[in-house]
C-alpha cells in the first residue's frame, strides 16, 4: 500500500515549455486534489476532482489544466509554464465516509520555471 | 469564505518546553479542523482533526489541539516538545462545501533549540 505517489520529484522547466505532474493514489478514494504550496501562503487548491470523470476548479487554476485518468490517477499539466509556477505541487486524495475525512498527501513534486 | 490565520509565523522553543501554535478561522459555522506536520522535503502528516463533540482531541505524537468556538480557535499543544518535532505545522480548515476543500493558514515553522 503505497498511499499516495507523485512523479517526477524534480523538475527544472524554461518559460513556455509544457510538462505533465503524475499522481496515483491506491486506497480507492474518490475525491483527489491539486495543490501548490509557496512560502508563507499554505497550500492553495488547484484543481480537484470529486470522482471520476469530474473535475472543478480551485482556489488558482489559471495556467493549469487537469485529467482524472481514471480513479486512481489525477495528472496536473502545465501547458505553458511561466516563471509565476515555480512552486511544490502536491497531490492528495481522501477518503469519503460521509464526513469531511482525512486528505492523504503525495511526497511532492518542487518545480522550477526559469 | 473561510479563511485560516496562523500568526506566527516561526517560533523557536527549548527542547522539553511546552508549545502552543495558534490557529484561528473564520467561517460561519463550526467547521472540520485539521493540524498537519510537514517535515523537510515532505509531505503533508496529519496530526489530528476534529469534527465534532470532546472539543480537546488528541492526535499522534503527543500534541493535541482545543477547538473553541467562542474564539474561532484550534490552539495545537504540545507539553514538552521534542528536537525531532522541528518541522512546519498547517492548520486547515474544510468547511464541506463542494469537493470538501480544505483551506489552509500560511504555515508556522518549529524550530527546536537543544
Amino acid at each position: 500500500n503505497a498511499g499516495v505517489t507523485q512523479t517526477p520529484k524534480f523538475q527544472v522547466l524554461k518559460t513556455g515549455q509544457s510538462m505533465t505532474l503524475q499522481c496515483a493514489q491506491d486506497m480507492n478514494h474518490n475525491s483527489m486534489y491539486w495543490y501548490r504550496q509557496d512560502p508563507g501562503m499554505g497550500l492553495r487548491l488547484i484543481y480537484y476532482s470529486a470522482s471520476e470523470g469530474t473535475t472543478d476548479k480551485g482556489e488558482v487554476p489559471n495556467g493549469y489544466n487537469v485529467s482524472r485518468l481514471n480513479k486512481r490517477e489525477f495528472s496536473l499539466r502545465l501547458e505553458s509554464a511561466a516563471p509565476s509556477q515555480t512552486s511544490v505541487y502536491f497531490c492528495a486524495s481522501k477518503e469519503d465516509n460521509g464526513l469531511a475525512g482525512e486528505q492523504f498527501f503525495g511526497p511532492g513534486t518542487r518545480l522550477t520555471v526559469l | 469564505a473561510q479563511s485560516v490565520t496562523q500568526p506566527d509565523i516561526h517560533i523557536t522553543v527549548s527542547e522539553g518546553a511546552s508549545l502552543e501554535l495558534r490557529c484561528n478561522y473564520s467561517y460561519g459555522a463550526t467547521p472540520y479542523l485539521f493540524w498537519y506536520v510537514q517535515s523537510p522535503g515532505q509531505g503533508l502528516q496529519l496530526l489530528l482533526k476534529y469534527f465534532s463533540g470532546d472539543t480537546l482531541v488528541q492526535g499522534i505524537k503527543g500534541f493535541e489541539a482545543e477547538f473553541k468556538r467562542s474564539q474561532s480557535s484550534f490552539n495545537l499543544r504540545k507539553p514538552s516538545v521534542h528536537w525531532s518535532d522541528a518541522a512546519e505545522y498547517f492548520c486547515a480548515v474544510d468547511g464541506y462545501n463542494a469537493g470538501n476543500m480544505l483551506t489552509f493558514g500560511g504555515g508556522t515553522r518549529l524550530m527546536v533549540k537543544p
